[in-house]
């Protein structure tokens, strides 16, 4: 079985300024995705940032990326120039791949608070 | 568009009654999942289904019953309600196979389930 987990439950940034939010994972598996997820106050989840296990580039998407080190199964968000409306809960998420694929296991989440 | 929708988005009902969340999605995948979120946050995986047949069961009382008519629905009929249901409940779609982009779910907008 997998488990993810998310150390931190709660963290603050300025403004403008940079956060990393961390995840670890625990699975036997070779083949996998990781995903953040983020859900706001209004409670809708939505997709931040996928990688796909197999791929060494670290994903990025914007303001958003991740350090993926397969080896340590750690899988980080990094937000730069933090905005308001970043203020959310953030859940990592991971699914393995192939056979068996489609069951995602979340972590605990991060609620962080972006101020002014 | 709306691409996962869920009804009713809120809930409120007494103990021992039997309520329906209905979830439809019109993105064409062909994987619905139903997730638990409670009163921390916490995300669970409740039950998944792949072309209308169930893939994914995890440890949920036998009050709880999933059904798919179509590959594009998914509604979540729970008998004999209890205070401990009270809860978000999360529906969301992918398409297996593939890359990351292909398991990435989408979740609806949560049914705040509310037991009294």
């Amino acid at each position: 079985a997998q488990t993810v987990t998310q150390s931190q439950p709660e963290m603050s940034v300025q403004e403008a300024e940079t956060v990393t939010l961390s995840c670890t994972y625990d699975t036997s598996e070779n083949n996998y995705y990781l995903f953040w997820y983020k859900q706001p106050p209004s409670r809708q989840m939505i997709l931040v940032i996928r990688q796909e296990a197999y791929k060494q580039q670290n994903a990025t998407e914007n303001r958003f990326s991740v350090n993926f080190q397969k080896a340590a199964k750690s899988f980080s968000l990094k937000i730069s120039d933090s905005q308001l409306g970043d203020t959310a809960m953030y859940f990592c998420a991971f699914m393995k791949q192939g056979a068996g694929a489609g069951k995602s296991t979340f972590g605990d989440g991060t609620t962080l608070t972006v101020k002014p | 568009d709306t691409a996962v929708s869920q009804t009713p988005k809120y809930l409120v009902t007494q103990m021992g009654n039997d309520k329906s969340i209905k979830c439809e999605q019109n993105l064409g995948h062909d994987t619905m999942y139903w997730y638990k979120q409670d009163s921390k946050k916490f995300l669970k995986i409740m039950f998944s289904y792949n072309n209308k047949e169930l893939i994914i069961n995890e440890t949920v009382p036998n009050r709880f019953s999933p059904k798919s008519p179509d590959k594009a629905h998914l509604n979540l009929h729970i008998n004999s309600l209890e205070l401990g249901d009270s809860a978000v409940y999360f529906c969301a779609s992918s398409q297996r196979g593939g890359g990351a982009s292909y398991n990435e779910q989408f979740f609806g907008p949560g049914t705040r389930l509310t037991v009294l």
